[in-house]
């Protein structure tokens, strides 16, 4: 398994602003995921951050909007530029291992 | 792409009763995972299927991996209050290693009354 903490757990930001998640896990991992989850929703998976390259970015996400850093093995963060109340959302990191994912706890953002 | 497909969306049960939940992909999958959301928190994984007919159980949960490896199920025998929760599939992208992206099905959103 894997323990994989975030912050932060809660914000409530102003459009216009910027707001950047950052998840922690317990121990080095090659592969984490980004995802995004609107209330009683599914999971959308927003990019793939790989150690020492760029981000993958899935359709409809783009970096300008969702940048994110993948300094090493054990950490990356997620800013939500710009934000809109659309952008109202659950944002939650994941890390695979043998084939199963761990997620963190998530971060629960409100825009204004 | 690929598509995921779970029903039903919503599920009200008398505790005591049965549930199931039926996922279906558009393609053949490598491996299909299910997971678990209690309400306020965060998908737990709680099984992967691999081989083509898979069946396992976990206490009062049964899972089953279809003979095509497209479909499967998830069961659960006299359900509880502790059942609550949003239930997911998920089945890696085609070609994606163990360590790959997801596809989630929509889940099914389990509500049990005592």
């Amino acid at each position: 398994s894997a323990v994989i903490s975030q912050k932060p757990s809660r914000d409530i930001c102003q459009r216009g602003t910027s707001l950047t998640i950052q998840c922690q896990v317990d121990s080095q991992v090659t592969m984490m995921f980004w995802y995004r989850q609107q209330p009683g929703q599914s999971l959308t998976l927003i990019a793939t951050a790989n150690q020492g390259s760029e981000a993958t970015y899935e359709s409809g996400f783009v970096i300008d909007k969702f940048p994110i850093s993948r300094p090493n093995l054990t950490f990356s963060t997620l800013t939500v530029s710009n934000m809109s109340p659309e952008d109202s959302s659950i944002y939650l990191c994941s890390v695979g291992r043998s084939g199963e994912q761990y997620f963190g706890p998530g971060t629960r953002l409100t825009v204004t | 792409g690929q598509q995921v497909m779970q029903i039903p969306q919503y599920q009200h049960v008398q505790e005591g009763e049965d549930f199931t939940t039926y996922c279906n992909s558009s393609t053949t999958l490598s491996n299909i995972q299910w997971y678990k959301q209690r309400p306020g928190g965060h998908p737990v994984f709680l099984i992967q299927l691999v081989k083509s007919g898979e069946v396992k159980k976990q206490k009062r949960l049964t899972f089953q991996f279809g003979e095509a490896k497209k479909n499967s199920s998830l069961h659960i025998t006299a359900t509880q209050t502790t059942d609550v929760g949003t239930y997911f599939c998920a089945g890696p992208d085609a070609g994606g290693t163990s360590y790959g992206k997801l596809t989630f099905g929509q889940g099914t959103i389990l509500t049990v009354h005592p």
